[in-house]
């Protein structure tokens, strides 16, 4: 199975409000990713955070990772409708020797003006 | 915008059909990989190379191949085509930061065989 497990499925809000995902995963790592989507397009990478940080801030983009949890959140502040996309973590595993990044299967966001 | 390029975009193709899908960066990344993607969005790796003449296969089983003879080209084959192979696939590169990898995706191809 994915290492990486999302939720929500899919999040629905309104221009400038706050949206939230949470991301799950199941071994150790050496950091985790956030990527984002557009339909029907590849996936561009947004931000890293390595298993020794907390938080990391990016913009109007904010990550936690709680390795204790093995989870990380990506909190998108004052979204934007062009902030429309899929968002998947991406996570690169301590127990490969080749760096593999096992993604999750994404949260879909959708922002109405 | 990564340099990291994909032909076609979009595909449909009879079954028994073989079929070879493009894959080419110009940022002499050694890593390139490919991904199925569900049609719930679903990400799997299906094949990975550490550079020229390596290949590997990913954690899902494809009954494609790949090839890398050349450093910026990673073409993936299908020798017969079936509708269960109907799929979005996303090749990506990846370059190494330190200790981590980030990985450059393509736009991807949409196969569809009929």
């Amino acid at each position: 199975s994915q290492q990486g497990e999302e939720d929500p499925q899919a999040l629905s809000i309104q221009e400038g409000e706050n949206a939230t995902m949470n991301c799950s995963y199941k071994t150790s790592i050496n950091n985790l990713q956030w990527y984002r989507q557009n339909s029907g397009r590849g996936l561009v990478h947004l931000i890293l955070i390595r298993s020794n940080e907390r938080e990391k801030h990016s913009g109007r983009l904010r990550v936690t990772l709680d390795t204790s949890k093995k989870s990380s959140s990506l909190l998108i502040t004052a979204s934007r409708a062009a902030d429309t996309a899929s968002y998947f973590c991406a996570t690169d595993s301590v127990n490969t020797g080749f760096q593999k990044l096992v993604f999750g299967t994404g949260t879909r966001l959708l922002v109405s003006p | 915008e990564a340099d990291i390029y994909q032909t076609p975009r979009y595909l449909v193709i009879g079954t028994g059909k073989k079929i070879t899908l493009e894959c080419s960066q110009t940022m002499g990344h050694d890593k390139m990989y490919w991904y199925q993607q569900d049609p719930g969005m679903e990400l799997h790796l299906i094949h990975y190379s550490y550079g020229v003449n390596s290949t590997e296969k990913g954690d899902l089983s494809s009954e494609s191949t790949v090839s890398r003879i050349r450093t910026e080209h990673f073409p993936l084959t299908l020798e017969s085509a079936r509708p269960s192979h109907t799929s979005q696939y996303l090749c990506a590169s990846g370059v190494d930061r330190g200790r981590d990898t980030e990985a450059f995706f393509g736009q991807g191809t949409r196969l569809t065989v009929v």
